[in-house]
């Protein structure tokens, strides 16, 4: 079965400050990732996803196929970005597998 | 319009009673998906259905049943309300395919008294 881990629950760093926030995988193969952000009392929403290799709110995640890891970037963090960060596997042809990590609260600090 | 709708946004009740949340998508999307998210934010797929077919049922109690009259809603039914089911729950949807993202409705806050 297709499954990501976030070690880290809790994440905090300064305003200014570079930040990841680390996921790992447990398949093998060619695995396509999705990082999701929940904002506070907001729904959950993609914030972006490997294939499209796109920069979003300043946020990169690079696939590490050695170290199975997808970890989410950001250079300088933002008060703004404080939120719940979800790694998650994509579905298969059946729409199974959207399983997600546990989750980790990213909290940036003035 | 609102992509991916669940009513209501907060449902208080008893211990005991029978409630339901309703999700609809607009997207034409062909699965939906219920989750929970606990106190601690933990995000857990319950079900999801693919053409009117259940496709995941991750342990959750038979207390619990989704019913989807077509494909563009799929509701959430629960008997026998327990204070441990206190929870948000969201709904979402997906077109089937392979790596295709999922859309979230805003989420129903469950409080069992």
């Amino acid at each position: 079965a297709q499954r990501v881990t976030q070690p880290e629950k809790l994440l905090s760093v300064f305003k200014g400050a570079p930040v990841e926030l680390k996921c790992n995988y447990s398949y093998s193969g060619s695995p396509e990732l999705f990082w999701y952000v929940q904002y506070s009392r907001q729904r959950l929403q993609l914030l972006l996803r490997h294939i499209s290799r796109e920069s979003i709110k300043g946020f990169t995640a690079d696939l590490n196929k050695g170290e199975t890891s997808f970890h989410l970037k950001k250079p300088f963090a933002q008060e703004e970005d404080s939120a719940m960060y979800y790694c998650a596997p994509p579905a298969d042809n059946y729409g199974q597998n959207f399983v997600f990590g546990p989750g980790t609260r990213l909290s940036v600090l003035p | 319009d609102t992509a991916v709708s669940q009513t209501p946004k907060y449902l208080v009740t008893q211990m005991g009673n029978d409630k339901s949340i309703k999700c609809e998508q607009n997207l034409g999307h062909d699965t939906m998906y219920w989750y929970k998210q606990d106190s601690k934010k933990f995000l857990k797929i319950m079900f999801s259905y693919n053409n009117k077919e259940l496709i995941i049922n991750e342990t959750v109690p038979n207390r619990f049943s989704p019913k989807s009259p077509d494909k563009a809603h799929l509701n959430l039914h629960i008997n026998s309300l327990e204070l441990g089911d206190s929870a948000v729950y969201f709904c979402a949807s997906s077109q089937r395919g392979a790596n295709e993202k999922l859309f979230f409705g805003s989420g129903t806050q469950l409080s069992v008294l």
